[in-house]
């Protein structure tokens, strides 16, 4: 069990660029999921996979956001002409399937100059 | 709809006193909840969680917490705080019929004083 790793671990730009992370989730976990957190927040729930499949969005999720799992395995997170309220640390987390504990990566902090 | 309340968002205690951090939950159907503990700059672990076994449940590093129907409760405690576990704990609250639909409390700040 290597664990849930993200990539980058800290991400600086310029309003206006896109960004992509991404997030490798333990190897037998069909389940991946995505969350943003702010300072001084709990994270909240951006958006999850089945396997390949996109279950569920959340109206967090703008059109400047889009999530894939093309192979049920590692997901990208894009986010499209960023903002300044963009900047959050995002956290992947996996687990076996329903019901079952998530397992969560240490981040990518995103911060918007 | 569910919710979750951490009643203080920040608690201090003396190393080798008693840990005691406030969680009330609210569900429409039988909650599976969890407790995670973040520390700085790092993901979430989880410490331990209830899927309507046994009301007290125990976890990692010596914490446990106890399920309350009548005061939907779940508090997390530790009989003594150790320097290590200075950090941020979160009271996750999940629908069994929707279990991907978890909420986060806002997260209780756990300080510890030499």
């Amino acid at each position: 069990d290597t664990g849930v790793s993200q990539d980058p671990r800290h991400k600086i730009t310029k309003r206006g660029q896109n960004v992509t992370f991404r997030c490798d989730p333990i190897s037998e976990h069909n389940r991946l999921y995505w969350y943003r957190q702010t300072l001084g927040q709990g994270p909240e729930f951006l958006t999850y996979f089945q396997n390949e499949a996109q279950l569920e969005k959340s109206r967090l999720l703008s059109d400047r956001f889009s999530a894939e799992r093309p192979k049920g395995s590692f997901s990208t997170l894009e986010i499209q002409r960023t903002e300044q309220g963009d900047s959050a640390m995002y956290l992947c987390a996996s687990s076996l399937g329903q019901n079952q504990p998530q397992h969560f990566g240490d981040g990518t902090r995103l911060s918007i100059l | 709809a569910q919710s979750v309340t951490q009643l203080d968002s920040h608690v201090s205690v003396s190393e080798g006193t008693p840990v005691l951090l406030r969680c009330n939950y609210s569900s429409s159907y039988s909650p599976s909840l969890f407790w995670y503990v973040q520390h700085p700059n790092k993901g979430l672990q989880l410490l331990l969680k209830y899927t309507s076994a046994a009301t007290l449940v125990k976890g990692i590093n010596g914490f446990e917490a106890e399920f309350k129907k009548s005061e939907t409760s779940f508090h997390l405690t530790k009989p003594s705080a150790h320097m290590s576990d200075a950090a941020e704990y979160f009271c996750v609250v999940s629908d069994h019929r929707r279990d991907d639909k978890i909420i986060f409390g806002k997260g209780t700040r756990l300080h510890i004083l030499p």
